[in-house]
């Protein structure tokens, strides 16, 4: 049974400083996807990593993928409050589309 | 534009009412999945549905039914609401496998609050 770990659970940041957080999966995947949540709304997709060694940037976010490792990384550069939100990543694994998500990353900014 | 819709961004419900959740995305995308949202429990898959009339149980199915007669439309019935089905309900769908990409996009969501 595929399973995908995400730490920390929730992630207090202070502005201003980088900081990154993880996504462990249990399986071989072809595909990790991250997504935002803000709270009471839906989920948005940042990425899609298609990969080993694929890097994908948005603004002050950049996801990569280590599919030996089954490691997924989210780096933020420099945070700013905007960023406050609940991060999933999910992976895709078998012969459908349906994807495991991780249980998520509150990150929370603070002057 | 990319999109998923969902019938009813807020539903209240009695118990024992029938809910009909409904979903319709204009991507052409095979399949569809109905989740549950809860604090604490992250997302848990209810149904998904691989095709028309086609539909597989995902971990969380009891209480729930699901029906797929057109390829963008995917609906979610509880057949008699109970307040521990009070949660926030998200759609999505995704092309198939040979969908080089293979996003997977959601709906706004419903929350539904059950008396």
């Amino acid at each position: 049974e595929l399973k995908v770990e995400q730490n920390p659970l929730f992630l207090s940041m202070q502005e201003g400083k980088n900081y990154t957080i993880y996504c462990n999966y249990s399986t071989t995947s072809d595909r990790l996807y991250w997504y935002r949540q803000d709270p009471g709304k839906s989920l948005e997709s940042l990425f899609v990593l298609l990969s080993n060694g694929a890097v994908k940037q948005e603004g002050r976010l950049m996801a990569s993928l280590d599919t030996k490792a089954r490691l997924s990384t989210l780096h933020i550069t420099a945070a700013v409050h905007d960023l406050s939100a609940t991060y999933f990543c999910a992976v895709r694994a078998g012969a459908n589309s349906k994807l495991t998500f991780g249980k998520g990353i509150t990150l929370s900014v603070r002057p | 534009d990319v999109k998923v819709t969902q019938s009813s961004r807020y539903l209240v419900k009695r118990t024992g009412e029938k809910v009909f959740l409904e979903c319709v995305q204009d991507m052409d995308h095979e399949n569809m999945f109905w989740y549950r949202q809860d604090p604490g429990l992250g997302l848990r898959l209810i149904y998904f549905s691989y095709d028309v009339k086609m539909k597989e149980k995902g971990d969380i199915p009891e209480g729930y039914s699901v029906s797929r007669e057109k390829k963008e439309r995917f609906s979610l019935i509880l057949e008699s609401a109970s307040t521990n089905q009070t949660s926030m309900y998200l759609c999505a769908s995704i092309g198939g496998l040979a969908d080089f990409y293979n996003e997977q996009f959601f709906g706004p969501g419903t929350r539904l609050t059950v008396l």
